[in-house]
């Protein structure tokens, strides 16, 4: 079975702080994405990235940064969090070539 | 870009009824269209997906159709069952070779036991 698994289920941080989210997958996948899900909102793209050392922006990546120096790792970083950065972040990856994405349980982050 | 429709937001049936939730694309080159459900304090998993050269998929309780002329696909649940009860999102990509998936607003299935 395909394991995507993220560092935190729940983060509290302060506004201004620098937040780390990690996400690691256990079956080799070339691409990994981190979306962000907000009610109502369905599912965004922040960030993707093809392989190794390799990221695309997706639709919402004001406020976002990734590393990828790993195959198996994807990082998100919010150099700066903000209110408007509360909610829940959403790891997924997939074999290069195929349309399915495996998605992590999430990381619910409120920023106060 | 893509824009992906999908109605109800939410949806309450009693168990044993069926339950269908409709998508729309917006995109003519879009050509898969995965279902995926979202357990709570889970992240969403691919329960059935469709691809434009078929029509209608069916996986035991679960069916998804497809009208490409109209660009619009919804899922079937059949015999409802408390544990159907979750976060439905549809999303559309251009397959295999788009990382891209645009997905739906989501609907949030109660089944009533």
């Amino acid at each position: 079975d395909v394991k995507v698994t993220q560092s935190s289920r729940y983060l509290v941080k302060r506004t201004g702080e620098k937040v780390f989210l990690e996400c690691v997958q256990d079956m080799d996948h070339e691409n990994m994405f981190w979306y962000r899900q907000d009610p109502g909102l369905g599912l965004r793209l922040i960030y993707f990235s093809y392989d190794v050392k390799m990221k695309e922006k997706g639709d919402i990546p004001e406020g976002y940064s990734v590393s990828r120096e790993k195959k198996e790792r994807f990082s998100l970083i919010l150099e700066s969090a903000s209110t408007n950065q509360t909610s829940m972040y959403l790891c997924a990856s997939r074999l290069a070539g195929r349309e399915t994405q495996y998605f992590g349980p999430g990381t619910r982050l409120l920023v106060l | 870009g893509e824009n992906v429709e999908q109605h109800p937001s939410t949806l309450s049936v009693q168990e044993g009824d069926s339950a269908v939730i409709k998508c729309t694309y917006s995109d003519s080159a879009s050509n898969y269209f995965p279902w995926y459900k979202q357990e709570l304090g889970k992240g969403p998993q691919l329960i059935i997906d469709i691809r434009s050269n078929v029509g209608e998929k069916k996986d035991q309780r679960i069916a998804v159709t497809l009208n490409k002329t109209a660009k619009h696909f919804s899922l079937h649940i059949t015999e409802t069952q408390p544990e159907d009860s979750a976060v439905y999102f549809c999303a559309a990509s251009k397959g295999s070779n788009d990382y891209k998936l645009s997905f739906g607003a989501g609907t949030t299935v109660t089944v009533r036991a």
